[in-house]
């Protein structure tokens, strides 16, 4: 079945250094999906990349959808405080009935 | 926007009793809805497809008559935790499209979550 992975599980960054999450799947996807679940809260969605090559700015935030369709990566630039929480990517596959979520990369920023 | 709504946020209760949690759209009608489970620092695992006025699509693994789900109008779909134990503590979270259909690519619209806890 169609999985998933994303990488780094865990980030520490000092604020103000940049953050990188990146999502891989197994197989090609239809779009991709990004969430943001805070600690004790529920995901929040962010964005969704349908084109290949794709690139989406949300202010310091950059979402990129790679060529192949089957990886994604989101970029965040001088992070803050408010960043911290947990960056879920989800993929949706071609016959569009399945979305499959990554098992998130949790962003801690050092004050 | 859209807006899930769910209901209670933080269950406590003695092994053996049978947990209802319920999850509502608020401002459209979603003919399916999902529900996930969360371990502490972990991901959102797809438990069910919540299908209203049929039987629910249950994830491989998912004991249908442990976590029985009711869609039984286009905005309430319920989940019953029977006979819950310690190792059904966890959070469980709802969530539906826009477009109120399985297969849109609209963005997901979760709940709050509720946060069970077996003694």
């Amino acid at each position: 079945g169609q999985q998933v992975m994303q990488i780094p599980q865990y980030q520490h960054v000092q604020e103000g250094e940049d953050f990188t999450t990146y999502c891989n799947s197994s197989t090609t996807l239809s779009n991709i999906q990004w969430y943001k679940q805070r600690p004790g809260g529920h995901p929040v969605f962010l964005i969704q990349l349908v084109k290949s090559g794709e690139v989406k700015k949300q202010k310091r935030l950059t979402f990129q959808f790679g060529e192949a369709k089957k990886n994604s990566s989101l970029h965040i630039t001088a992070t803050q405080t408010t960043d911290v929480g947990t960056y879920f990517c989800a993929g949706r596959n071609n016959a569009g009935n399945m979305l499959t979520f990554g098992g998130g990369t949790r962003l801690m920023v050092k004050p | 926007g859209a807006v899930v709504s769910q209901h209670p946020s933080w269950v406590i209760c003695k092994s053996g009793t049978s947990v209802k949690i319920e999850c509502r759209s608020l401002d459209f009608q979603a003919t399916t809805m999902f529900w996930y489970r969360q371990f502490p620092k972990q991901s959102l695992m797809l438990m069910a497809t919540s299908n209203e006025g049929s039987k629910a699509t249950y994830e491989q693994g998912v004991e249908k008559d442990k976590f029985l789900i009711n869609h039984a109008s286009l905005t309430l779909s319920t989940l019953t935790v029977t006979s819950a134990h310690p190792e059904d503590s966890s959070f469980y979270i709802c969530s539906a499209n826009s477009a109120g259909t399985g297969f849109s690519n609209q963005p997901q619209h979760f709940g709050d979550g509720t946060r069970l806890s077996i003694l």
